[in-house]
């Protein structure tokens, strides 16, 4: 059963950093990507980034280039992808979603999502 | 950028038919994904690849394309089906894009 565990709210300062974290289980990790998807309040979705953790490579949006990191840690039974934005603004007020994907560019499980308030 | 465009509401009776638009420039080249989302809820995948469904998801939900648009189909609308629902592709020059979102009322 896929499982796509996200860590709690965040609330931070603006020009500070925020970093959540997905931790992942039920599959077979390297066979599928890890994206991270964010929702303004009252917004769309926007697509921030992939990572692959077959051979660790990474792909940011245009937009976030510059200010987002995403990473990965592994153990025996899970994989945690983390996704580190910095230089924050209020406008990256959000909900933060990770969502596996796959080579078809469909996302079909996500994570519960992580609210991250920036606010002074 | 790639822009995805869809209706902002689409109303529709309990039972009736709801018909969700995609527009995109050489839509009909690329795969199509929709998503519903209920308020204060993760995405859900309800279409994959223009018309597939995957495991678990309602047969009322079906999905087409045509030409430069793709259309999501909910028949016999359900209350439980009031929902924001987005379509998504990918895009060579744009990378992954969603579009701009629908609300779904059941009158």
């Amino acid at each position: 059963q896929v499982h796509l565990v996200q860590s709690g709210a965040e609330v931070k300062k603006p020009g500070g950093s925020v970093k959540v974290s997905c931790e992942a289980s039920g599959f077979t990790f390297t066979n599928y990507y890890l994206h991270w998807v964010r929702q303004a309040p009252g917004q769309g979705l926007e697509w921030m980034g992939i990572y692959n953790p077959s051979g660790g490579f990474t792909n940011y949006a245009q937009k976030f280039q510059g200010r987002v990191i995403i990473t990965m840690t592994r153990d025996t039974s899970t994989s945690t992808v983390y996704m580190e934005l910095s230089g924050l603004r209020s406008e990256d007020t959000a909900v933060y979603y990770c969502a596996r994907g796959s080579t078809s560019p469909q996302f079909d499980f996500w994570g519960q999502g992580t609210l991250v308030t920036v606010s002074s | 950028s790639y822009v995805l465009t869809q209706p902002p509401s689409v109303s529709v009776a309990p039972g009736q038919t709801a018909k969700i638009s995609c527009g995109g420039n050489d839509l009909g080249t690329k795969s199509v994904q929709w998503y519903q989302q209920k308020p204060g809820q993760a995405p859900v995948l309800v279409v994959y690849d223009d018309s597939d469904r995957p495991s678990g998801i309602p047969e009322r939900f079906s999905g087409s394309k045509s030409g430069n648009t793709a259309t999501l189909t909910i028949s016999r609308v359900e209350a439980g089906d009031e929902a924001d629902y987005y379509c998504q592709v990918w895009d060579s020059s744009s990378d992954y894009v969603f579009g701009t979102g629908s609300k779904v009322t059941v009158l």
